[in-house]
């Protein structure tokens, strides 16, 4: 089966502009997870869908952050404006549900200059 | 904080030996515990994964053994190859019907041929 698809997988982008990052899970699962991950710790939750529904943004920095999935399948996630510091590898995940063995895309790397 | 953390940031072993991943966890709650190897510039690849009714699970040339009494994981591997470097992270869901992981920092492998 076809795993989870990111696009871009890098980017680089000034302070203060915004950027897009898109998620493509594996057929049918009905969750799906957007982590942060900074050069050299573990990923760090973001936002999670159930279908098209949030179950968990308590992490996500809603000022500047922002994540859509309208279909329930594909999943958007927003960054504007960005700072230095959102400089990290952005990794989408998807579940079949009822589990939480998560299987990952390859990530966006994302630079801030 | 994170619930979940790694005794060693690094671990160096010669090719063939075994090798030792050591995790500690706090949340006496979780009941879930997953390993993922991550290779430079790619997303979290599934290792093995543990309940927390068990103490032992074999997979190829890997076994995860959790002792719950000191909250304690470890992820061992067999006749370690060069294909082996990468970080490794271990995770675990607390519980609850959300299917969250909370990740480690990780430990980086290097495996000297």
């Amino acid at each position: 089966e076809a795993g989870v698809a990111q696009s871009p997988r890098y980017k680089i982008i000034e302070k203060r502009q915004s950027v897009a990052f898109w998620c493509n899970p594996i057929s049918g699962h009905a969750t799906l997870y957007w982590y942060q991950q900074i050069l050299g710790q573990g990923p760090k939750l973001l936002i999670q869908f159930q279908n098209n529904g949030v179950v968990d943004d308590s992490q996500l920095p809603k000022d500047r952050f922002s994540a859509e999935r309208l279909k329930g399948v594909d999943s958007t996630l927003k960054i504007q404006p960005a700072k230095l510091e959102d400089s990290a590898v952005y990794l989408c995940a998807s579940s079949p549900g009822q589990t939480a063995r998560q299987y990952f895309g390859p990530g966006t790397r994302l630079t801030v200059t | 904080g994170e619930s979940v953390g790694l005794h060693l940031p690094t671990l160096s072993v010669q090719e063939g030996d075994n090798s030792i991943i050591n995790c500690a966890y706090s949340n006496s709650a979780s009941d879930y515990f997953i390993w993922y190897k991550q290779e430079s510039g790619k997303g979290p690849q599934f290792i093995i994964d543990i309940r927390s009714n068990m103490d032992k699970r074999q997979g190829q040339r890997v076994t995860v053994l959790l002792n719950k009494t000191v909250k304690h994981l470890s992820l061992q591997i067999a006749a370690t190859q060069p294909g082996d470097s990468a970080v490794y992270f271990c995770a675990d869901d607390s519980g609850g019907s959300n299917y969250k992981l909370t990740f480690g920092k990780g430990t980086l492998l290097t495996v000297n041929p």
